[in-house]
């Protein structure tokens, strides 16, 4: 089955500590993205990259930092620069052709003690 | 940048209609899209409508754009309660790949 994965569903983390969330997808799809999600907000978008080694800034990526080395991956570091970092992630992948439905991951609770 | 705008909250009775609104600011916008999140999950695309459109039903949606007004708008018929989730409407604007979400209603059906 094709689709995206996202690992861990729930995550805890000590303050000051690095952590990585982990996207892959099978669905041969170019353009990858990371959301953040908090309650009454909505999405925002954190990255995103139209290709493999190469990405953008989206609209809130102060305090994170990706990287885009295979195709299939796409994983997320939220640093301790990251002020307010629990929130839920959401990470999404499109082909960029025709209406460009993005297909999303199931999520990961980010929860930082 | 895009602003995209949503009533936070909707309830409604079981087997009546629902109608989820979405206001925007961007004009240039190609696809405008409603996706649907159950809790704790990810986001599923519901529909979809281009620009040069008026409106669009698939089954029980309906889709109505009033481009003047900038204004979308999805009505659900019938609603049940598998329909309880958090619906977004979301467009692309600027960049052809990158897509604006509003900030999504959480519509409760009663029973």
């Amino acid at each position: 089955d094709g689709g995206i994965t996202q690992s861990p569903k729930y995550l805890f983390r000590k303050e000051g500590q690095n952590v990585t969330l982990s996207c892959e997808q099978n669905l041969n799809h170019d353009a990858m993205y990371w959301y953040r999600q908090d309650p009454g907000q909505g999405l925002r978008l954190i990255y995103y990259s139209q290709i493999v080694n190469d990405f953008q800034k989206g609209d809130i990526a102060e305090g994170y930092s990706v990287s885009r080395e295979k195709k299939e991956s796409f994983p997320l570091t939220v640093t301790s620069a990251q002020k307010n970092p629990t929130a839920f992630y959401l990470c999404a992948s499109s082909s960029g052709i025709s209406y460009n439905e993005q297909f999303f991951g199931p999520g990961t609770r980010l929860t930082v003690l | 940048g895009e602003d995209v705008e949503q009533s936070l909250f909707l309830s409604v009775r079981e087997g009546d209609s629902s109608v989820i609104n979405c206001t925007y600011t961007d004009s240039s916008s190609t696809y405008l899209y409603w996706y649907k999140q159950e809790p704790g999950a990810g986001l599923q695309l519901l529909t979809y409508i281009f620009s040069n459109m008026d409106m669009k039903q698939d089954q029980r949606l309906t889709v109505l754009l009033n481009k003047k007004d900038k204004h979308l708008s999805l009505r659900i018929a019938d609603t049940q309660t598998g329909d309880s989730a958090i619906y977004f409407c979301a467009l692309v604007s600027g960049g052809y790949q990158k897509v604006t979400f509003g900030t999504g209603t959480k519509l409760q059906v009663i029973p």
